[in-house]
């Protein structure tokens, strides 16, 4: 079963935009990590998100973590038409050894 | 540092017939963690070894299993094939166990059962 559930499925942007993917997760957890893949791919780590943090930024990335409303969001700014690909988040409970779940995904298009 | 790299990456194979998928991790992980990617289901995880040992399961059938090497490579077996085990079966490693740390995945193994 999928711990997390990203929103919008599916993002159409035009090149030089901000990009905005929202993921909503269901229990307590230890961190949340957003992954890139590009078509049929293997998954590209991108940013990890303890949860005791409130934001972090890597390039144009910038990750927000509320845990009272178990949500993150991945904002990607300036986009290129690289950035196409699907995004998910990941999340793993806090106790003892957990495994990683992956959301359902963000489908975005960059159009040039 | 070499990646991960999964093998084979492409393969056909019937109902009822077994297959089994290699996975070698980055040098010095420990961990390695299997999913099961299918349009439908999504990422679905299948199980986590570190140190040879299996960590976690996820909701498959005893058909699939897996097993670590003392070097870390990996193995997972999926025993009499159904037409819906169809998928790209991804491995990743990390330096640490459950969930703790960032994965690094191959490319996948796409599994295509006629």
């Amino acid at each position: 079963s999928q711990q997390g559930e990203e929103d919008p499925q599916a993002l159409s942007i035009q090149e030089g935009e901000n990009a905005t993917m929202n993921c909503s997760y269901k229990t307590s957890i230890n961190n949340l990590q957003w992954y890139r893949q590009n078509s049929g791919r293997g998954l590209v780590h991108l940013i990890l998100i303890r949860s005791n943090e409130r934001e972090k930024h890597s390039g144009r990335l910038r990750v927000t973590l509320d845990t009272s409303k178990k949500s993150s969001s991945l904002l990607i700014t300036a986009s290129r038409a690289a950035d196409t690909a699907s995004y998910f988040c990941a999340t793993a409970a806090p106790a003892g050894y957990q495994k990683v779940t992956f959301g359902t995904g963000t489908k975005l298009q960059v159009i040039p | 540092k070499a990646g991960v790299t999964q093998t084979p990456r492409y393969l056909i194979k019937t109902r009822g017939q077994q297959v089994t998928l290699s996975c070698s991790p980055i040098s010095g992980h420990r961990s390695v963690s299997w999913y099961q990617q299918t349009p439908g289901q999504g990422l679905q995880f299948l199980f986590e070894y570190f140190s040879e040992t299996q960590r976690n399961k996820g909701n498959f059938p005893g058909r699939f299993s897996g097993r670590q090497f003392s070097n870390s490579r990996s193995e997972m077996n999926v025993s009499t094939l159904e037409l819906g085990d169809s998928a790209l079966y991804l491995c990743a490693s990390s330096s640490t166990s459950g969930g703790t740390g960032e994965l690094f995945f191959g490319e996948g193994s796409r599994l295509t059962v006629l």
